[in-house]
């Protein structure tokens, strides 16, 4: 009865390709989030939508692109992926949007380039 | 992006209690402190959050003060088990309500 989940958990890739990671959470949030967490475990937001809508966006690289088919469901798609792109990336919702941060994450998926 | 600060690290013993201070000296009016618990190869896990004064829950409680430039969360009787990373996370200083996290406190409790 996992509340976030994400696939795959691991994802080992090469420069220059094309992967999808997705996520779904079954907690009937209306919020969901994509962060990235690097080598020194800083964790930045990347996006975040709120009924399908992209409410945050925060200085990530075109390459990169959300989609969100409902509001259960947030996937990201990263085109021509780069060493720096190695990290992991974990998927996040929450009941509200706004002032309040209370959010539920998924395990996580670890993204290598080589 | 507000910017947070906590110490890197800190050490404590079994049943202990211990308190992790976080400043956010330029948070926004409405933003609520929140702060989180993270262990190795897992998502960060929901502890406590609060707006300002005393919350408790069955976890931890979170101290503000009445000026919310910090926070304090403090950890009754520490074991084993709480060896983790923890961050504070508040919002970005424009108001716009973007999650920002603290770099973390790793914590390691010692038998």
């Amino acid at each position: 009865d996992t509340a976030v989940s994400q696939t795959p958990k691991y994802l080992v890739t090469q420069m220059g390709n094309d992967k999808s990671i997705k996520c779904e959470q079954n907690l009937g949030h209306d919020t969901m989030y994509w962060y990235k967490q690097d080598s020194k475990k800083f964790l930045k937001i990347m996006f975040s939508y709120n009924n399908k809508e992209l409410i945050i966006n925060e200085t990530v690289p075109n390459r990169f692109s959300p989609k969100s088919p409902d509001k259960a469901h947030l996937n990201l798609h990263i085109n021509s992926l780069e060493l720096g792109d190695s990290a992991v990336y974990f998927c996040a919702s929450s009941q509200v949007q706004g002032s309040s941060y209370e959010q539920y994450f998924g395990p996580g998926t670890r993204l290598t380039v080589t | 992006l507000a910017k947070t600060t906590q110490p890197i690290s800190m050490d404590s013993y079994e049943g202990q209690e211990v308190n992790i201070t976080c400043s956010h000296n330029n948070i926004a009016t409405n933003d609520y402190i929140t702060w989180y618990q993270q262990f190795p190869s897992q998502g960060p896990r929901f502890i406590i959050q609060g707006y300002k004064t005393k919350v408790t829950n069955e976890v931890a409680s979170l101290f503000i003060p009445a000026d919310r430039k910090s926070s304090t969360l403090s950890l009754p009787r520490v074991s084993l088990s709480d060896t983790a990373v923890y961050y504070c996370l508040v919002g970005d200083e424009g108001g716009s309500y973007i999650p920002t996290f603290g770099r973390g406190t790793s914590l390691i409790v010692h038998p």
